[in-house]
């Protein structure tokens, strides 16, 4: 059964600390992972897709096949990094829908 | 970038009627639609797929009858609850995608409040 794991409901970090937001998978196979992000009013939009290896806004994401895990990390967090952060996967080549994991609220303190 | 809307935004309505919710892709043709519920300070739980012309694809759990999905064309699908209960009260979240390989892009998001 396909399943995202986020261990953590609320990560609360500094201004200018690293953030690192957890995110373990079980797949039967190579799924894609994905980081999605929810700014407060606003819809959910792609932040991140291991296929890609991107930085975006900072933010990294590495995909550990021996662990099953694909932690989202930043090393200096911002306010504007408040938000709720969604991994998800889908199955290769995109054949099955995205499935979530329960999200963890990042909040940035000033 | 592709954008996807979602009417109406918020919905009130009585126990036992019928609500129905739009979703288009306005700058893409969408293959594939998604429709997702969400409830409170909770993850996106997915109801079903969409492909133009078909029959939609429900999850487990999911009633087909009382959650009536239509995707018509490649820009429109809608969701339609029927009989409304009030459990059925949540936040219905579309999105779509061109193809299997691409980026699913997601609505805004419809709140139904059942009285």
């Amino acid at each position: 059964a396909q399943r995202v794991t986020q261990p953590e409901k609320l990560l609360s970090v500094f201004k200018g600390a690293p953030v690192e937001l957890k995110c373990n998978y079980s797949y039967s196979g190579s799924p894609e992972l994905f980081w999605y992000v929810q700014y407060s009013r606003q819809r959910l939009q792609l932040l991140l897709r291991h296929i890609s290896r991107e930085s975006i806004k900072g933010f990294t994401a590495d995909l550990n096949k021996g662990e099953t895990s694909f932690h989202l990390k930043k090393p200096f967090a911002q306010e504007e990094d408040s938000a709720m952060y969604y991994c998800a996967l889908r199955g290769p080549s995109g054949n099955t829908p995205l499935v979530f994991g329960k999200g963890t609220r990042l909040s940035v303190i000033a | 970038g592709a954008v996807v809307s979602q009417h109406p935004s918020w919905v009130i309505c009585k126990s036992g009627t019928s609500v129905k919710i739009e979703c288009r892709s306005l700058d893409f043709q969408a293959t594939t639609m998604f429709w997702y519920r969400q409830f409170p300070k909770q993850s996106l739980m997915l109801m079903a797929t969409s492909n133009e012309g078909s029959k939609a694809t429900y999850e487990q759990g999911v009633e087909k009858d009382k959650f009536l999905i239509n995707h018509a064309s490649l820009t429109l699908s809608t969701l339609t609850v029927t009989s409304a209960h009030p459990e059925d009260s949540s936040f219905y979240i579309c999105s779509a995608r061109v193809s299997s390989y691409y980026e699913q892009y997601f609505g805004p998001g419809t709140r139904l409040t059942v009285t």
